[in-house]
């Protein structure tokens, strides 16, 4: 039990489906992340929701969106994705109390997708 | 902006022998620096952080690290390797004033060779 549970851990998807992620911390933090781990590439952040805020990066294309309705949840939505995308999908969690107060992330074991 | 670098992609080790995987990190400001380990279809679990006091840090599984503000590395350590510990390894660091952003290196792959 990580105490961040993504769910599906597996997916294939064509390129006109539309689908989402889902992400549960169960860690009491209050930010959460979505990293994609391509082969051979560092890890990138894709979106952070930290105290409510929302931070993103602007290199993801807007097929993939984002939604944070409390501290606890984190979904990601899919739609018209391409093969590219094919990666494995990072949720992470951490606590953030204000400068100098974080701890570090904690992950779930990610959700593998496939786009045929 | 903060970047951080595994110079090593691939480190093959026979079981027993000592190893090294590095890292280096440049930023700005000052970070916090974490290592962190996965194993195939797994997500990243945390070996071991530095945020401040000793430079010398221990973690789980007989790994250790040290940070050198120096040469900006964080360089991960284990005198004696076993079979279980093939697997692949993340540096990263976070602001210490925000941290709400990790930045990861490439990961090293670690073979420990029976």
């Amino acid at each position: 039990e990580t105490g961040v549970t993504q769910t599906p851990r597996h997916l294939v998807m064509g390129m006109t489906n539309k689908k989402s992620l889902k992400c549960e911390q169960h860690l009491g933090h209050n930010a959460m992340y979505w990293y994609k781990q391509s082969a051979k590439k560092p890890l990138e952040l894709m979106f952070v929701y930290s105290l409510e805020e929302r931070v993103e990066n602007n290199s993801v294309p807007s097929r993939f969106s984002p939604e944070c309705p409390n501290s606890s949840h984190l979904f990601l939505h899919l739609h018209t994705l391409q093969p590219e995308d094919s990666a494995l999908y990072l949720c992470a969690s951490s606590q953030s109390n204000g400068p100098g107060l974080n701890t570090e992330a904690f992950f779930g074991q990610g959700t593998r997708l496939t786009v045929v | 902006a903060q970047s951080v670098t595994q110079l090593d992609s691939q480190v093959p080790v026979f079981e027993e022998a000592p190893v090294e995987l590095r890292c280096n990190y440049s930023s700005s400001v000052s970070v916090y620096l974490f290592w962190y380990v996965q194993y195939p279809n797994q997500g990243l679990q945390l070996l071991l952080k530095y945020l401040s006091g000793s430079t010398l840090v221990k973690g789980i599984n007989g790994f250790e690290a040290e940070f050198n503000k120096s040469q900006t590395s964080f360089h991960l350590r284990k005198p004696s390797v076993h079979i279980s510990d093939t697997a692949e390894y993340f540096c990263a660091v976070t602001k210490t004033n925000t941290g709400n952003q990790f930045y990861f290196g490439t990961g090293t792959s670690l073979t420990v060779i029976p």
